[in-house]
């Protein structure tokens, strides 16, 4: 069974500034995929990134990349340049050839002035 | 974009009383549909995985004969509460599935049973 772990129940950047959110998963698969979803107060979920495990290269959208690193089964998100509208829940998750999304618990950032 | 529209958005319902919650997906077919449970400040957790035309497959520890789930079409997917008991009250999301893994979530509909 798939698992996705996020151990950072909660974060805290100041405005401007670079956070990293971390992320480890376990797979049996060599084929997967790789998201980070925010969830605003809204609850609204929301697709930041997506990784396919076969590219070697970490996906980046604007100011929000990762670091995937498949041996060590690791994917962190990095936020550049905080904003105050980045503050949400971050949900790590996994899919496999089943297409189900495994959800990791989740990280609430709280973004400072 | 590819969009979920899920309705209602919120609901309240007496207990013992069965509440329908939709999900149609616009401008994309969702082949799969998924149904999630989220309760406050925790993870979604899936419940059901349904896809056109067939009988939902349920995750483990969910009631099939309390959570029921039709996906008719290719654009619409219900899920229908039945007898709904306090303890079903949470926030439920659908998400849509077409091609190249995109999962489009629905906005979520927040149930109360009193």
């Amino acid at each position: 069974a798939q698992t996705v772990t996020q151990s950072q129940p909660e974060m805290s950047v100041q405005e401007a500034e670079t956070v990293t959110l971390s992320c480890t998963y376990d797979t049996s698969e060599s084929d997967y995929y790789l998201f980070w979803y925010k969830q605003p107060p809204s609850r609204q979920m929301i697709l930041v990134i997506r990784q396919e495990a076969y590219k070697q290269q970490n996906a980046t959208e604007n100011r929000f990349s990762v670091n995937f690193q498949k041996a060590a089964k690791s994917f962190s998100l990095k936020i550049s340049d905080s904003q105050l509208g980045d503050a949400a829940m971050y949900f790590c998750a996994h899919t496999g050839t089943a297409s189900k999304l495994t959800f990791g618990t989740g990280t609430r950032l709280q973004v400072t002035l | 974009g590819a969009v979920v529209s899920q309705h209602p958005s919120w609901v309240i319902c007496k207990s013992g009383t069965s509440v329908k919650i939709e999900c149609r997906s616009l401008d994309f077919q969702a082949t799969t549909m998924f149904w999630y449970r989220q309760f406050p400040k925790q993870s979604l957790m899936l419940m059901a995985t349904s896809n056109e035309g067939s009988k939902a497959t349920y995750e483990q520890g969910v009631e099939k004969d309390k959570f029921l789930i039709n996906h008719a079409s290719l654009t619409l997917s219900t899920l229908t509460v039945t007898s709904a008991h306090p303890e079903d009250s949470s926030f439920y999301i659908c998400s849509g599935a077409g091609d190249n893994y995109g999962y489009t979530f629905g906005s979520g509909t927040r149930l109360t049973v009193v």
